[in-house]
């Protein structure tokens, strides 16, 4: 239980395009879900928190208009790369917690969405 | 500010010898803290957290308050213990992550 999936596992898009990373908890209700992304290398930076049927909360220097997200159902939170550019491309990882079954101090990670921005 | 500092980017140990990787924290909370590991192709999975005080895969990991550290044990390692550990700090209610840099562990034949 508790898996967590993401769509599309690679893009690749021109500058200046949007790109849309989809997030789905597929067992179980995920009222809150997280956004990360991961720099080569480096570690997992907190984007945003995503919470269903509410405007998401975005940690200190995430451009708001640069990265839109969307909570509209209790399984699934996008995340859009508005005007992508070069410097966009990452790796972005979503988690969410389940307070279902699960300890709800407990995020599962979806696999993640390498975005390559030309 | 909330951090967490894994000082080693990389480790190689020898199958059957002891693993210690090393996790600080800076938090003026009360923190929660987590290990999550990545093994090669997959996902970011939890693998335990302070709170349970269990011992998963043969890890261990106790917090400790005075030296605000949580470091991250195995007293025999085995070949398949080679992954990227990341230490993570739980605040605002648990709401939200903050994870150390990872450590890429690899354990020798």
């Amino acid at each position: 239980g508790a898996v967590v999936s993401q769509h599309p596992s690679r893009v690749i898009c021109k500058s200046g395009t949007s790109v849309k990373i989809e997030c789905r908890s597929l067992d179980f209700q995920a009222t809150t879900m997280f956004w990360y992304r991961q720099f080569p290398k480096q570690s997992l930076m907190l984007m945003a928190t995503s919470n269903e049927g509410s405007k998401a909360t975005y940690e200190q220097g995430v451009e708001k208009d640069k990265f839109l997200i969307n909570h509209a159902s209790l399984t699934l939170s996008t995340l859009t790369v508005t005007s992508a550019h070069p410097e966009d491309s990452s790796f972005y990882i979503c988690s969410a917690r389940d307070w279902g079954t699960g300890s709800p101090d407990t995020q599962y990670f979806g696999p993640g969405t390498r975005l390559t921005v030309l | 500010a909330q951090r967490v500092t894994q000082p080693e980017k990389l480790l190689s140990v020898f199958k059957g010898a002891p693993v210690e990787l090393k996790c600080n924290y800076s938090y003026s909370g009360s923190p929660e803290l987590f290990w999550y590991v990545q093994y090669s192709r997959q996902r970011l999975q939890l693998l335990l957290r302070h709170i349970s005080r269990e011992s998963i895969k043969g890890f261990t990991a106790d917090l400790n308050k005075g030296e605000t550290s949580f470091h991250l044990k195995k007293p025999f390692a085995q070949e398949e213990d080679s992954a990227m550990y990341y230490c993570a700090l739980s605040y605002q209610g648990a709401q939200k992550l903050v994870f150390g840099q990872g450590t890429r562990l690899t354990i020798n034949p």
